[in-house]
């Protein structure tokens, strides 16, 4: 079973500033296969990106996916106030058909 | 746009089955292009796919090991819904319980159920 490790577990920083967000998987996996979702209190996660690189549809460029192998990246360029929230990167293998979820990371104010 | 409404019941005795209903809107249940999808968030387990439903010709579910002696998900095309049963519940069945559009990745989600298993 891959397991997802992310890190840092908790980023501060000052709106405008630039987050890097690690996820990194326990062996290779397929890029087509990772994603990165936000998630705000009392909300559902939101999809941001898919297949490593591709924004779903509505989210601004300033949000971004990169990465191969066993280590991804999420950058957001310039933190707007409301991107403060907890961050989680998801792989998804098949055979097996199989879901897993990283255990998040928490940007907050600086 | 596709949108997912929830509903059942917030609170479910041990050993007792909680069961969610999840409607959709601007899509079908029957979508050759889609699979509807139950995932958890707890705590102590973080986010958990449970299971999902999907239309390819006919009908395949797939579930995650850690709940498939326990879990069945039922499409109903006349409601354009999907369905979660999961039986035997236990207190580390509490969790939000959610349901998600998608294959890869869950584009659209539900709005979250918290399910206390408590007497």
């Amino acid at each position: 079973e891959i397991v997802l490790m992310q890190s840092p577990g908790t980023l501060s920083l000052s709106p405008g500033e630039r987050a890097t967000l690690s996820c990194r998987a326990s062996q290779s996996i397929s890029s087509s296969s990772l994603a990165w979702y936000q998630q705000k209190i009392g909300q559902a996660p939101r999809l941001l990106i898919y297949g490593v690189s591709s924004r779903a549809t509505g989210i601004p460029d300033r949000f971004s996916g990169s990465g191969s192998g066993t280590d991804f990246t999420l950058t957001i360029s310039r933190l707007e106030p409301e991107d403060f929230a907890v961050y989680y990167c998801q792989h998804h293998v098949n055979p097996p058909p199989t879901w897993t979820f990283g255990q998040g990371t928490k940007v907050e104010i600086k | 746009q596709v949108q997912l409404q929830q509903s059942g019941p917030g609170l479910v005795e041990p050993s007792q089955t909680l069961s969610l209903t999840c409607a959709i809107s601007g899509d079908s249940v029957s979508s050759t292009g889609i699979a509807w999808n139950w995932i958890r968030q707890s705590p102590s387990r973080g986010l958990e796919f449970l299971g999902r439903t999907y239309y390819r010709s006919k009908w395949y579910n797939d579930y995650a090991l850690s709940v498939k002696n326990r879990v069945t998900i039922n499409p109903d095309t006349s409601k354009n819904q999907f369905s979660l049963h999961l039986n035997s519940v236990t207190p580390e069945d509490t969790a939000v319980y959610y349901c998600a559009g998608g294959n890869s990745a869950f584009s659209t989600w539900g709005q979250g159920t918290l399910v206390t298993v408590s007497s």
